[in-house]
């Protein structure tokens, strides 16, 4: 079965700064990677995924990531980081048993920005 | 608005009291699931259905039931509570054949 290791439960920059929040999956097939980010008091929402087509996804608000296979990780980066990214981030890979597809999710990072 | 909805938002409730949890998309999804969020856990699936009267267990179903006789709706139940389901709950969905799931707002839920 897939799983996802997620580096760091908090992460804190400054504003401005590059963000690099750290993902890495297992996966006997090749597989399908997403981030979700969730804002305060609100659900998830995908904030870009990779299915086996470009390499470098990008997302919206700005962020992107790079699915590596050699190295099994699909890191989110964000060039300079804004106040409005201050949320929990999650990174998942798409699992499929017996035919049902489902998400498995890593821990989260909660990212805070300072000013 | 294409959109995935829950109620309640809040719930605050005592150890075996049953309770319902309603889920509704309006995007004509075939596949629905339940996640529960915990710090440091992530998100976990709790039921799925992968269409009008299929449902199956996920990765952590005890405690819950799920019912699915629509296929707009896709209700949680809690027969009996316990303080070990205070979490916060999310309800999914997606089209067959498609990899992306639309979360709803959420459920938190404390148990007494």
């Amino acid at each position: 079965a897939q799983s996802v290791t997620q580096l760091g439960s908090h992460v804190s920059v400054s504003e401005g700064a590059l963000v690099l929040l750290r993902c890495n999956y297992s996966s006997s097939v090749p597989p399908y990677l997403f981030w979700y980010v969730q804002y305060p008091n609100q659900g998830l929402q995908l904030l870009l995924k990779y299915t086996s087509a470009a390499t470098l996804v990008k997302g919206i608000n700005g962020f992107e990531a790079e699915f590596k296979k050699s190295e099994t990780s699909f890191h989110l980066t964000k060039p300079s980081a804004h106040m409005s990214d201050a949320a929990e981030y999650f990174c998942a890979v798409s699992d499929t048993i017996q035919g049902a597809q489902k998400l498995v999710f890593g821990q989260g990072t909660r990212l805070t920005i300072n000013p | 608005e294409a959109q995935v909805t829950q109620n309640p938002r809040y719930l605050i409730t005592v150890t075996g009291k049953k309770l319902t949890v309603t889920c509704s998309q309006n995007m004509n999804h075939e596949y629905m699931s339940w996640y529960r969020q915990d710090p440091g856990l992530g998100l976990r699936q709790i039921y799925y259905s992968m269409n009008v009267e299929v449902t199956d267990k996920g990765d952590v179903p005890e405690g819950y039931k799920v019912s699915r006789k629509e296929k707009r709706n896709f209700p949680l139940i809690l027969e009996s509570p316990s303080p070990n389901q205070t979490s916060l709950y999310f309800c999914a969905s997606r089209p067959q054949g498609q990899e992306t799931q639309y979360f709803g707002p959420g459920t938190r839920l404390l148990v007494l």
